[in-house]
């Protein structure tokens, strides 16, 4: 299973852009770049995901390398309520299309 | 469109007695996920189901653990003789598809405790 780097814990002020990147050298041809977040006491929230392109969604952007083998989450303006830990999963398009969880990157935004 | 149900949001077992989860996925969605988080690690796979089949369970534990998906009802994990490593968050999970661009949606956890 393809597996996902990430630093451990990042800061941000409030209002400003923040930048999640995610290493992932040996994602497959396949493999589509999942992100989610997880809330205190809460499940997991999906974000975004992408195969090839950049993504907008309402939520946030993902920034695709050419070779993919990184990416990057952008909250355009973090806020209080999107402190949380994102994770970047690869989800490959055959076999059982189980989620690998890393330890993910835990966001701390300051007011 | 209610989104995936889990219940009990906790549950509280002594040693040795049998713990029963819930997963009613989401409408519509026939693929159901089971993952287990410790605390402070991220979520671990456990087992994939569709409709009275389990696809992959390489993620389960050998003994005591088991999980359905019956034809009608809710997917049910079930832990006999629970033992303290098993107190965790266990989160289920529903897509619509098994295919890769699908996303799973989760639902808010069990939060199993053994005294």
């Amino acid at each position: 299973d393809a597996k996902t780097t990430q630093p451990n814990s990042m800061e941000s002020n409030e209002e400003e852009p923040v930048h999640l990147p995610c290493n992932h050298s040996t994602i497959s041809g396949t493999d589509y770049i999942h992100w989610y977040r997880q809330l205190p006491s809460q499940g997991p929230e999906y974000v975004i995901h992408g195969l090839t392109s950049n993504v907008n969604n309402r939520m946030a952007s993902l920034a695709i390398a050419e070779d993919r083998k990184s990416s990057t989450l952008i909250l355009h303006r973090a806020t209080l309520r999107d402190a949380a830990v994102y994770y970047c999963i690869l989800r490959p398009t055959s076999g059982t299309y189980k989620y690998i969880f890393g330890t993910g990157t835990r966001l701390k935004v300051l007011a | 469109n209610a989104g995936v149900m889990q219940n009990p949001r906790h549950l509280v077992r002594r040693r040795g007695q049998e713990a029963r989860l819930r997963c009613s996925p989401m409408k519509g969605h026939s693929h159901v996920y089971w993952y287990r988080q410790l605390p402070e690690e991220g979520l671990k796979f456990m087992v994939y189901l569709q409709k009275e089949n389990i696809i992959d369970e390489s993620g389960m534990p050998k003994e005591r653990f088991s999980a359905e998906f019956p034809k009608e009802g809710p997917s049910i994990l079930r832990i006999q003789q629970v033992v303290r490593g098993d107190s965790a968050a266990y989160f289920c999970a529903s897509s619509p598809l098994g295919q890769g661009k699908n996303i799973q949606y989760f639902g808010a956890g069990t939060r199993l405790s053994v005294l």
